[in-house]
């Protein structure tokens, strides 16, 4: 098992661009989801998604949206790139639906956008 | 949503010394509290959890205990390791989603 699979690690993005960060797991999960890192704030929930073509708002959602049209991926679109989005994304998936599951990490994309 | 408060932010130990690392959460209906550490430039990894229904769980050097009337929790590191240098963060479930705290950043100096 790959476990799960994010594309690319790194990104630099020019401000108003768009692009689609992929993530993919190979492990029949149910759940998954996306956040991002900053420095001193943890890893904050963007969306979330309880199966195939259901997904959900986490915590910091504005700016990005996903779709999840098989189990296996759950990509991550940036609209319209700020600034502000600068961060390390990370993409989870767990057997279950939220509670009582491992949640297993993909390795990180770092996006920088000037 | 669930509010998750982890301190200290950093914490600095001696090797053989013990950490300890606390964190509040404020929604009574969490039942799932999963610790994850950091290494640096790499993807959290899940080094233990509880459940509500249970005080404390050790695995090894590393145990984790469970207040749900006082809605805290806390890892506890024996005998640290210059391995177990890391950025540790606490998570509670809310809402049926994983929230995070702001992370502890731990050193071991040999």
């Amino acid at each position: 098992n790959a476990g799960v699979t994010q594309t690319p690690k790194f990104q630099v993005l020019k401000t108003g661009q768009s692009m689609t960060l992929q993530c993919a797991q190979d492990m029949n999960h149910e759940y998954m989801s996306w956040y991002r890192q900053d420095p001193g704030m943890g890893l904050r929930l963007i969306h979330y998604s309880v199966g195939a073509g259901i997904t959900d708002q986490g915590e910091v959602p504005n700016g990005y949206n996903v779709s999840r049209s098989t189990t296996e991926d759950f990509p991550l679109r940036l609209l319209s790139a700020a600034p502000s989005q600068t961060s390390v994304y990370f993409c989870a998936s767990s057997y279950s639906y939220g509670n009582l599951a491992e949640a297993f990490f993909g390795q990180g994309t770092r996006l920088t956008v000037v | 949503g669930e509010n998750v408060e982890q301190h200290p932010s950093t914490l600095s130990v001696q090797e053989g010394d013990s950490a300890v690392i606390k964190c509040t959460y404020s929604d009574s209906a969490s039942n799932y509290f999963p610790w994850y550490k950091q290494e640096l430039g790499k993807r959290p990894q899940l080094i233990i959890d509880i459940r509500s229904n249970v005080g404390e769980k050790k695995d090894q050097r590393i145990a984790v205990t469970l207040n749900k009337t006082a809605k805290h929790f806390s890892l506890h590191i024996t005998e640290t390791q210059p391995e177990d240098s890391a950025v540790y963060f606490c998570a509670a479930s809310g809402a049926n989603n994983l929230f995070f705290g702001t992370g502890t950043r731990l050193t071991v100096i040999p």
